[in-house]
């Protein structure tokens, strides 16, 4: 019965390859996110889609492209990564105009 | 940046002690929001405040919200051994609605047996 869940949770690989990250979401929410974590906690928005639509894109470079077939489903596919990539990774969803947010477990990408 | 900030960036008491810790940001907010994250977890909600609104409670944790100075506090009283964890701050600007919420830089508690 998990809410919010992320595939998968640790991704390890090499520079200039190309990965993704998969999350759903059971909530019956209509906005789900894609945030980063770095080394030192900062936590921060990169991607918001609301019902499958790109509603908030924060300077995330364009190697990073958000796919959300659904409204249960965002997915986040990062072309030729780079060592300042590696991070963890969250996905959340809310139900518009409601303010809590329901965070997956996060995947912790490392490249080397 | 828009990052609100957070103090202490440290801090550790011994179970039954009570906790604070403030939380500091820059634009004017719809509401403000406190989430918990345990060590290698995604973060848990544990309490929202709106603009309007002064003070919050919701168990043993208390939130207070001044707007004039831009800053929250959230006291967790009696704390327990598995109140360990980081507490974030989170804002949501106005006129940028609930999608995007910009979080602090986080307090890490630790709560000692």
């Amino acid at each position: 019965d998990t809410a919010v869940s992320q595939t998968p949770k640790y991704l390890v690989t090499q520079m200039g390859n190309d990965k993704s990250i998969k999350c759903e979401q059971n909530l019956g929410h209509d906005t789900m996110y894609w945030y980063k974590q770095d080394s030192k906690k900062f936590l921060k928005i990169m991607f918001s889609y609301n019902n499958k639509e790109l509603i908030i894109n924060e300077t995330v470079p364009n190697r990073f492209s958000p796919k959300s077939p659904d409204k249960a489903h965002l997915n986040l596919h990062i072309n030729s990564l780079e060592l300042g990539d590696s991070a963890v990774y969250f996905c959340a969803s809310s139900q518009a105009g409601e303010g809590q947010q329901f965070f997956g477990p996060g995947t912790r990408l490392t490249v080397l | 940046s828009q990052q609100g900030e957070e103090d202490p960036q440290a801090l550790s008491i011994q179970e039954g002690e009570n906790a604070t810790m403030n939380c500091s940001y820059k634009t004017s907010i719809n509401n403000l929001q406190w989430y918990r994250q345990n060590s290698g977890r995604g973060l848990v909600h544990l309490i929202l405040i709106r603009s309007n609104e002064r003070e919050k409670h919701s168990g043993r944790l208390r939130v207070t919200l001044d707007t004039s100075k831009k800053s929250s506090s959230l006291l967790i009283t009696a704390s327990r051994a598995a109140d360990t964890a980081s507490y974030f701050c989170a804002t949501d600007a106005i006129n940028t609605g609930f999608q995007k919420l910009v979080f602090g830089t986080g307090t890490r508690l630790l709560v000692s047996p």
